[in-house]
């Protein structure tokens, strides 16, 4: 069945660090691609998407590009801020338009 | 304009009893969900719904239950609640399936089952 695999956590960076979070996905077809963000206490909120091969979703500083070659949205970031701390989530949309989630990469920025 | 609400927001139950989840939205969406997210698992989906009146299993569904009476609210019941429940559960919505779709999801349930 479909799957998203990505890194494990936590991931800690200094203010004003580069952040990857790697995110690989296992699917029939040419699913929709998400990512998620999770602040403490509270739901899920939608960061970015992209819906076909070649697109890049942006939104906050945040980007990722539809891989199709090799299966992968990995999240990016410039320079990452304190308040960017949080758990990420990267997710597709499967065949029947149900939402598969990987297992969460949480970050945490130092000042 | 309240989007998705969770009712309640922390739960504390012992094997064996039950419970109702409620979810309610504002926003018209014809599709809700529930997921429940464990440590390291991410959200795994429980039940799902296209519209009033229906319901379908998602990857989870076992030893739960779920009702759309009303198109703004989503049930999610525990018969007999057991520890392998206690969970954090949210909700969500989106106006229709889709791939273009975005889910609003509910700030989550904490449960937990001694």
């Amino acid at each position: 069945g479909d799957s998203v695999t990505q890194m494990e956590g936590p991931v800690t960076l200094s203010e004003e660090a580069f952040l990857t979070i790697n995110c690989t996905y296992t699917a029939t077809g040419y699913p929709s691609l998400f990512w998620y963000v999770q602040y403490p206490g509270e739901g899920l909120q939608l960061l970015l998407k992209a819906t076909k091969a070649d697109d890049k979703g942006s939104n906050k500083g945040f980007e990722a590009t539809y891989r199709k070659e090799t299966t992968s949205f990995h999240l990016e970031k410039g320079s990452v801020q304190v308040s960017d701390s949080a758990v990420y989530f990267c997710a597709l949309m499967d065949s029947s338009y149900k939402l598969i989630f990987g297992s969460g990469t949480r970050l945490l920025v130092r000042p | 304009n309240a989007g998705v609400t969770q009712t309640p927001k922390f739960r504390v139950l012992k094997t064996g009893q039950s419970m109702t989840l409620l979810c309610a939205q504002d926003m018209n969406h014809e599709y809700m969900y529930w997921y429940r997210q464990d440590p390291g698992m991410g959200l795994r989906l429980i039940h799902y719904s296209v519209g009033e009146g229906t319901t379908a299993k998602g990857e989870v569904p076992d030893g739960y239950n779920v009702s759309r009476l009303k198109k703004q609210n989503f049930l999610l019941g525990l018969e007999s609640a057991a520890p392998s429940q206690t969970s954090v559960y949210f909700c969500a919505s989106s106006p229709l399936g889709g791939r273009y779709n975005e889910q609003f999801f509910g700030p989550g349930t904490r449960l937990t089952v001694l």
